[in-house]
């Protein structure tokens, strides 16, 4: 079973706060490394997809770093808004099979 | 293109019922992946298929699953005879290639009394 562990369970900030969350692999096997943005009553929308040590990823205010030699990968989110409100899922891809293993989730709520 | 479409979007039936939930992926992506979201246990795949061919099924709970794809345009999910234990919301899930950014369905929210 993998082990796929998302830091911390929820996050409560301030708009304009910044902020950043971990996701935890394992470091063996790695094919690539998926984060997700899920908000409340919609359905997950893929925010990057990772596959190189060393990659950093960036959309707006929102980027991710990658290490895969120690298995973990952070996603930041510059000057928090309101509408960045949501559950912010990793997923492991590990060998050549493509299923995805979920972690749990980050819950961030940013207060106006 | 409408997205990843599932039907229904929700499902109530009793203890015992067979239930049929459907999806239509994009057109043109080759992989489509069935999950299953709880409380307990988060998102989890079930099952996924690769040009219409189921490649790894381990996720699927047991024999009251199943899950075919007859043609790239559709799938289902089975579940005989349901259970209380089987209420979650199902997502589907295709991708254009393995290992790619997924687009989800809005899933179906399914509860067995």
């Amino acid at each position: 079973i993998l082990n796929v562990e998302q830091s911390p369970q929820s996050l409560h900030v301030q708009e304009g706060d910044s902020t950043n969350f971990t996701c935890s692999f394992p470091s063996s096997n790695f094919y690539a490394l998926h984060w997700y943005r899920w908000e409340t009553a919609k359905s997950p929308e893929a925010l990057f997809v990772m596959t190189l040590n060393g990659d950093e990823k960036k959309k707006g205010r929102i980027s991710a770093t990658l290490n895969t030699k120690e298995g973990y990968s952070y996603l930041y989110i510059k000057g928090s808004q309101p509408e960045d409100s949501a559950t912010y899922l990793c997923a492991f891809v590990g060998g050549s099979n493509y299923k995805l293993t979920f972690g749990k989730g980050t819950l961030l709520t940013v207060n106006p | 293109d409408a997205g990843v479409i599932q039907s229904p979007r929700h499902e109530v039936t009793e203890m015992g019922q067979e239930v049929t939930l459907r999806c239509k992926p994009i057109s043109g992506h080759d992989y489509l992946f069935w999950y299953r979201q709880t409380m307990m246990r988060g998102l989890e795949l079930l099952i996924y298929f690769n040009n219409n061919v189921p490649i790894d099924d381990s996720g699927m709970p047991e024999d009251r699953f199943s899950a075919k794809m007859p043609n790239a345009s559709f799938s289902t999910l089975k579940i005989q005879p349901s259970e209380p234990r089987d209420s979650a919301v199902y997502f589907c899930a295709s991708s254009p290639r393995g290992g790619n950014e997924q687009f989800f369905g809005p899933g179906t929210r399914l509860t067995v009394l």
